[in-house]
């Protein structure tokens, strides 16, 4: 069965500090999508990233990055010289292509906060 | 820019009441989905659409039923509230099927209490 473990559950950071966000996953298909979202204290759930399974190219974005290991099956993000914008509640997800729709299977979720 | 509205931001229903959410997108996406929100749970999905008119049971349908009978529009609906229904409810959408695999977008969530 399909699992997205943030062991994070809460994260506090001074501004301008580098933080990393673990997301570990479990799945029996070979081919998945594993994406980031960010809910800032407004609630929306923003995108922010989606790989997937045959690209485990690091792909980095302005201050954001991220670390796809399937050795591991992690999907770490890691936010440098964090601002206090940054403060949200981070998700992990992961979509199984067996699946008929893109349905997302969503880990409990890490709440950062930046202290400025 | 995708736009995914639901009809109220926050809601207060008596126990025993039907409830109806509402939630339109504007991008022509073929999937639709009904979430619940839950300190510690993280998102759960409840049901979700592929094509007007089809529905299928998330994970945790009981006590829920929807409807789609246009393709923008994604109806969840309560129809007896109880008080463990209280949650924040999330509704989004995305393109395609199968190797498609589009992002989801998210609407704003409404906040139901069930008192």
């Amino acid at each position: 069965a399909q699992k997205v473990t943030q062991a994070q559950t809460e994260i506090s950071v001074v501004e301008k500090e580098d933080v990393t966000l673990d997301c570990v996953y479990e799945t029996r298909d070979t081919t998945y999508y594993l994406f980031w979202y960010k809910q800032p204290p407004s609630g929306e759930l923003v995108f922010l990233i989606r790989r997937n399974s045959f690209d485990e190219q690091n792909e980095i974005s302005g201050r954001y990055s991220w670390n796809f290991q399937k050795s591991t099956s992690s999907f770490n993000f890691t936010i440098t010289a964090s601002q206090v914008v940054d403060s949200a509640v981070y998700f992990c997800a992961l979509s199984e292509a067996k699946t008929g729709a893109n349905n997302l299977f969503f880990g409990t979720g890490t709440r950062l906060t930046v202290i400025p | 820019d995708v736009k995914v509205t639901q009809s109220s931001r926050y809601l207060v229903k008596r126990t025993g009441e039907k409830v109806f959410l509402e939630c339109v997108q504007d991008m022509d996406h073929e999937n639709m989905f009904w979430y619940r929100q839950d300190p510690g749970l993280g998102l759960r999905l409840i049901y979700f659409s592929y094509d007007v008119k089809m529905k299928e049971k998330g994970d945790i349908p009981e006590g829920y039923s929807v409807s789609r009978e246009k393709k923008e529009r994604f109806s969840l609906i309560l129809e007896s509230a109880s008080t463990n229904q209280t949650s924040m409810y999330l509704c989004a959408s995305s393109f395609g099927r199968g190797s498609l695999r589009g992002e989801q977008y998210f609407g704003p969530g409404t906040r139901l209490t069930v008192t």
